[in-house]
Parts: structure tokens; C-alpha cells; sequence
């Protein structure tokens, strides 16, 4: 049972370059979540799915785009990176929006 | 959209003594209010959570109550243990229903 799972746990990337962050669940759940975690800020939503080709933007969305073409897989890039997106990431998966989220373990993305 | 504060943001205690950590929420038509406990380098991960047709729920050592008219609801650790020492994160779902919005986060320290 794998359940959710994250890639790559680390990246190092430079300013302005494309970066995507992959997540993988093997439930079937309907919602998807991205967030983003940083000292003092708690988990921030960056932006969510209700199902396959469904997005939405959360609390912190601008510099980040989501695709979600297929149930089990939601990646999260970056498209052109910058500093103030050096944070931990992390994926949630959940059968309902409002339900009990299961988490990924994380991607520690630094942006020099 | 829903506002959830969370305090104290940094908690100390004596292995063996009690812990509580306090939440407030805005949206008074929010229902489901769960508990998630991050370790070190890991994900967020449930714990406990509560139903708004309850006052208290209970699980060996932890508890959370719920006091809707005050829009509350806290977590109460019971004869803490140096495992316990981690990140706790409080969450209530917004209106839509279709999110969780998360507290600040409390770091709990249990000394031995």
C-alpha cells in the first residue's frame, strides 16, 4: 500500500528556472491539495482539485501552475523560480474537500 | 473564507505532565475539526478529529473538546512522553466545504 508519495524528497534549483514537483496517490481520492510550509506560516494552500481536470486556487497560488489529467497524479511547477519559493512542500490527498487529508512526505525545495 | 488561530505557538512541558493546545475558528457553520501531528522531517498526520455533534471525543492519552457557541475546540494531551514532542496543527473546513483552512501550528516540547 504506497499510498501518497512525493518526488524528488530534494531539489536545488537556480532563479528562474522551470521546476516540477510530481505526487502520486494510489487511493483513488477524489481531492488533491498542495501546500507549502514556512517558518511562522503554518501550511499555506497553494492549490487544490475536486477530480480529474479540476483545479482551483488556494490561498497562495501566483507563481505556481497544477494539472491534473489523470485521478492519481497532481504536479505542482514552478514556473519560473524564485527565492521566496525556497519551502518544504508537501501533497495531500483526501476523500472529500473537507475530510481527513493523508500527506505526502514532503519536497524541500531551495532556490539559490 | 474561515480563519482558524491557534495557540500557544510554542509549548514546554514536563514528561509526565498535561498539555493543551487551543484553537478558534470563524465560520460557525463548520462541523469537522481535526488534529494533525507533524514530526520532524515527516508529514502532517491525523490524530484525533471531532464531529460538531459532540462535545468530546477521546483516544488513550489525547482529546480534543469542541464548544461551538464559543467557536473553540482544544487538544489535550495527557501524561506526555518525549515521543509527543512534535508540530501539532489544528484545521476546521471552510464554508464550500471543499477545504481545510490549518492554525499557525504548535511546537510541543516534552523534556525528560
Amino acid at each position: 500500500d504506497a499510498g501518497i508519495t512525493q518526488s524528488p524528497r530534494y531539489k536545488i534549483t537556480e532563479t528562474g528556472r522551470q521546476v516540477t514537483l510530481m505526487c502520486h496517490q494510489t487511493w483513488s481520492h477524489s481531492y488533491m491539495f498542495w501546500y507549502r510550509q514556512d517558518l511562522g506560516h503554518g501550511l499555506r494552500l497553494i492549490y487544490y482539485s475536486a477530480a480529474a481536470d479540476i483545479t482551483d486556487k488556494g490561498e497562495v497560488p501566483d507563481g505556481y501552475v497544477v494539472s491534473r489529467s489523470k485521478t492519481e497524479n497532481f504536479p505542482l511547477t514552478l514556473e519560473s523560480a524564485t527565492r521566496s519559493q525556497t519551502s518544504v512542500y508537501f501533497c495531500a490527498s483526501s476523500i472529500g474537500g473537507a475530510d481527513i487529508q493523508y500527506f505526502g512526505a514532503g519536497t524541500r525545495l531551495s532556490v539559490l | 473564507g474561515e480563519n482558524v488561530e491557534q495557540h500557544p505557538s510554542t509549548l514546554s512541558v514536563q514528561e509526565g505532565d498535561s498539555a493543551v493546545i487551543k484553537c478558534t475558528y470563524s465560520d460557525s457553520a463548520s462541523n469537522y475539526f481535526p488534529w494533525y501531528k507533524q514530526e520532524l522531517g515527516k508529514g502532517p498526520q491525523l490524530i484525533i478529529d471531532i464531529r460538531s455533534n459532540v462535545g468530546e471525543k477521546k483516544d488513550q492519552r489525547i482529546a480534543v473538546t469542541l464548544n461551538k457557541t464559543a467557536k473553540h475546540f482544544s487538544l489535550h494531551i495527557t501524561e506526555t512522553q518525549p515521543e509527543d514532542s512534535a508540530v501539532y496543527f489544528c484545521a476546521a473546513p471552510n464554508n464550500a466545504g471543499n477545504m481545510l483552512t490549518f492554525g499557525g501550528g504548535t511546537r510541543l516540547m516534552v523534556k525528560p
